[in-house]
Parts: C-alpha cells; sequence; structure tokens
C-alpha cells in the first residue's frame, strides 16, 4: 500500500514570495491533516479536511495560509506571501475513519526555508 | 500554550537496557494518547497508543502507561536496540475531535 506522498520535499523562498505544497493520501482516505512542525516544536495541526469539506482550520493564519481539496482527494496547501518565521516542516497526514481513535498516517513532509 | 509537554529533550540508553520516555498534559479533557516515532527526513510514524480507560498497553518491546490523576504518561521501550534511535513524540486529542496536539519531542539514542 503507497503511503501519504508530498512534494517538493525541499524548498527555499525568499520573504513575501508564494508557494505551495501538494499531498496525496493513502488511497481511500477520507481525512486529511495538514500540520507546520518547526524546528525543536512538535507538529502543530494547521487544517484538517474530511472528504472535501473543511472540518477544522481554527489554528490556520488565514491571511496568508489557504488550502483546498478538491474532489476529496489530492490537497494543496499556499502561502502568500511567506514570512521568514514560516521556515518549518509541513507535514500531510490521513487518515481512514473521521474517530480520532484512526491512525494517522504521515507523509515525509515538505522542509520550507525562507530567506 | 503547550498543552503536551515533553520535558526531557534527549535520553541516552545502552543497547539491551530500558528507556523510559515521559510525558505530561495539562489538559483534562485529553482521553485518548499517543506515540509516534520519526526518523530524521521522515514523517512521524504511529507507534503505540492509550485511551483514557486504561492504564497500560503492551504491544511487543513498547509499553505506554498512563496516569490520570497524574496527567503523566510514559513509554517504555524493553530491550532498547540502535533502530529505536529516533526522535519520540507524545500526542494526545480529546475524543470531541481528532486534532492531535504534540509534544515537543524526546531524541533517544540507544548506544551499542
Amino acid at each position: 500500500e503507497a503511503g501519504v506522498a508530498q512534494s517538493p520535499r525541499y524548498k527555499i523562498i525568499e520573504k513575501r514570495q508564494s508557494v505551495a505544497f501538494w499531498c496525496n493520501p493513502i488511497s481511500g482516505h477520507a481525512t486529511l491533516y495538514w500540520y507546520q512542525q518547526i524546528l525543536g516544536q512538535g507538529p502543530k495541526l494547521l487544517i484538517q479536511f474530511q472528504n472535501n469539506g473543511v472540518v477544522d482550520d481554527s489554528q490556520l493564519p488565514k491571511d496568508r495560509f489557504s488550502a483546498e481539496r478538491l474532489k476529496g482527494v489530492d490537497s494543496t496547501l499556499k502561502i502568500q506571501p511567506a514570512k521568514l518565521e514560516d521556515s518549518a516542516v509541513y507535514l500531510c497526514a490521513s487518515t481512514f475513519l473521521a474517530v480520532p481513535t484512526d491512525t494517522q498516517y504521515f507523509g515525509p513532509g515538505t522542509r520550507l526555508t525562507v530567506l | 500554550d503547550q498543552q503536551v509537554k515533553q520535558n526531557s529533550p534527549s535520553l541516552s540508553v545502552q543497547e539491551g537496557r530500558i528507556s523510559i520516555l515521559n510525558c505530561d498534559y495539562t489538559n483534562s479533557m485529553f482521553d485518548y494518547f499517543l506515540w509516534y516515532k520519526k526518523y530524521p527526513a521522515e514523517g512521524p510514524t504511529f507507534l503505540i497508543s492509550i485511551s483514557s480507560i486504561k492504564d497500560k498497553n503492551e504491544d511487543g518491546r513498547f509499553t505506554v502507561f498512563l496516569n490520570k490523576s497524574a496527567k503523566h504518561l510514559s513509554l517504555h521501550i524493553v530491550p532498547s536496540q540502535p533502530g529505536d534511535s529516533a526522535v519520540y513524540f507524545c500526542a494526545a486529542s480529546e475524543d470531541s475531535g481528532y486534532a492531535l496536539n504534540f509534544g515537543k519531542g524526546t531524541s533517544l539514542l540507544v548506544t551499542p
């Protein structure tokens, strides 16, 4: 079974530029999560999708971050414009069921460096 | 506001000995707890979990203990192996939500 795929793996941009990350969850997984992991911290949830609907985006900085999950499969996370403090690893995870006890499977992440 | 705390950034253990990783939480609404393991340049992978109705869960070399009154859980690895060297994250969630609240992680090094 293929895991969660993310691209690109690494991205370096200058502040005020825009950037987009892509995630393809495990086939059949209805729930998709985007996390931000700043160096030395644990992952922090940015947004959760159930199929193509948003369940929780309370911690997403909506002035600069946006995310979509068209057709309930792939998802993109965009930052526009980027700030220095956005430097982090962006992790995508997915679960089969929309229940808290379902295991979240993580992709390898995209490491973003903002200069 | 860090609701899940892992106060030991690193731990070094000899191969064959027991590794004990600790985690404290502040939110009394948390009722499901997990440990994730992370190797460099990879995403976290699920290791073991425990619900609040239990105080112990065991899976092979890994055992998680939960002390609800102390809001404390620990992960025991016995015996420790060099391949266990990784960063271990403690995470917790509420029954009413799905978001995982992660600690900052503990870097475990198992030396031969």
